[in-house]
């Protein structure tokens, strides 16, 4: 069964560094997400791409991050500028058509240290 | 996108049939509900989605009476490895907002 796949799948760095996680969504899928799940809390909507441009996002993602489909298979999140509270696990979702269910990556663990 | 309310946990025994029930009074003609399962550390998994009455697949089945604010999603024969949290999402093509979910416990 094809699958998202994240890496990687754990990420440590420094508060202010920047950070690129990244998405392999699959492959005939149009519609990309990100979400984040900050340890025991529950999962947060960040962002949703489709055809190019981001279609939706939340108030948490602000100008520190960004997201790009740099070619046709790749889905990356950035992080400018780090901080110690973006510590999470970060997800990445894509679905197929337009009501179609998510299916998510395993996702990558970000640590700010 | 509507809200949903689902109990916070559960335990049920190996064997039992569990039943998870959601509200959702808020619903649109247009959303479906969706249910996920998701284990420590790993990405939310997509058990059964549906619109309307009642739909089955190899792991669950979904009831969603008439006027659609409730659904309840049904795991047969429950085993340890179910042990996760469960969540009820109202989704309309754009992003799903996931609520606090159901903590099934499952006991030997």
């Amino acid at each position: 069964e094809p699958e998202v796949t994240q890496t990687p799948s754990h990420q440590v760095t420094q508060m202010g560094q920047e950070v690129i996680l990244r998405c392999v969504p699959i492959s005939n899928h149009l519609y990309f997400y990100w979400y984040r799940q900050i340890l025991g809390q529950k999962v947060e909507f960040l962002v949703s791409f489709y055809n190019n441009e981001i279609s939706e996002k939340s108030e948490i993602f602000d100008d520190q991050f960004s997201v790009e489909r740099p070619d046709g298979s790749n889905f990356t999140l950035k992080i400018r500028s780090t901080k110690l509270e973006d510590s999470a696990m970060y997800f990445c979702a894509s679905r197929g058509l337009w009501n179609s269910p998510l299916h998510f990556g395993n996702g990558t663990r970000l640590t700010v240290t | 996108l509507a809200k949903t309310t689902q109990p916070i946990s559960m335990d049920s025994y190996e064997g039992q049939e569990v039943n998870i029930t959601c509200s959702h009074n808020n619903i649109a003609t247009n959303d479906y509900i969706t249910w996920y399962q998701q284990f420590p550390s790993q990405g939310p998994r997509f058990i059964i989605q549906g619109y309307k009455t009642k739909v089955t697949n190899e792991v669950a089945s979904l009831f969603i009476p008439a006027d659609r604010k409730s659904s309840t999603l049904s795991l047969p024969r429950v085993s340890l490895s179910d042990t996760a949290v469960y969540y009820c999402l109202v989704t309309n093509a754009g992003k799903s907002t996931f609520g606090d979910g159901t903590t099934l416990t499952v006991k030997p």
